[in-house]
């Protein structure tokens, strides 16, 4: 059973550019969660998600990013117009039931801006 | 606003002995902990857990201690090896939620 595949590991985009970041959660989990982690900080909350639903999206930027669970594929967080304070480690977490006490996360994603 | 606070970034101990690792909250409506270890380059891995009807949790070596009316709780690791120099992150959910709010992590070195 793999577990939460994110991907690409790393990425570097110049100001200006999208990215895409992606993850697949566990098999059999339809609930995925994205946290971002800034240099010397925790990891913060951005937004929930199960299959084609957004359920929380408290802790996302208001402008600029956006996340999707299609029925099929993997849940993509799309950051537009990427700034160098976009610039941090992005992890997704899946959960088989609605509540956070049994997420798996993935290896993240470290996003760089140049 | 840091809800959940590590305030020690760092902690060195020698293999064998007790590591203490400790974590502070602010928000009363807090109800359930966790703590989650961290290699360099990958994500968080879920060590152990707490629902605040309790004020002790045992897995192994590892031993979470939950005080309500302090709004503290520690992690023990005992003994401790050199496979356990991580980073750990306390992190705290509100009535079942789905929103986990991390501390800021405390670096641990395990020394031979």
């Amino acid at each position: 059973n793999a577990g939460v595949m994110q991907n690409p590991r790393h990425l570097v985009r110049r100001r200006g550019q999208e990215a895409r970041l992606r993850c697949s959660p566990m098999k059999g989990h339809s609930h995925v969660y994205w946290y971002r982690q800034l240099p010397e900080e925790g990891l913060k909350f951005m937004v929930y998600l199960q299959k084609e639903n957004i359920i929380d999206e408290s802790g996302m930027p208001k402008e600029r990013f956006s996340a999707e669970f299609p029925k099929e594929g993997p849940s993509i967080l799309r950051i537009q117009q990427v700034v160098r304070g976009d610039s941090a480690a992005y992890f997704c977490a899946s959960s088989w039931q609605g509540t956070n006490t049994e997420a798996f996360f993935g290896q993240g994603t470290r996003l760089t801006v140049v | 606003d840091q809800q959940v606070k590590q305030n020690s970034p760092s902690l060195s101990v020698q293999e064998g002995r007790i590591s203490i690792l400790n974590c502070d909250y602010t928000n009363s409506m807090f109800d359930y902990f966790l703590w989650y270890k961290k290699y360099p380059a990958e994500g968080p891995t879920f060590l152990i857990s707490i629902s605040s009807i309790k004020d002790k949790n045992e897995d192994g070596r590892f031993t979470v201690f939950l005080n309500k009316s302090a709004k503290h709780l520690s992690l023990h690791i005992v003994p401790s090896q050199p496979g356990d120099s991580a980073v750990y992150f306390c992190a705290a959910l509100v009535g079942g939620g789905n929103k986990l709010t991390f501390g800021t992590g405390t670096q641990l070195k395990v020394e031979l």
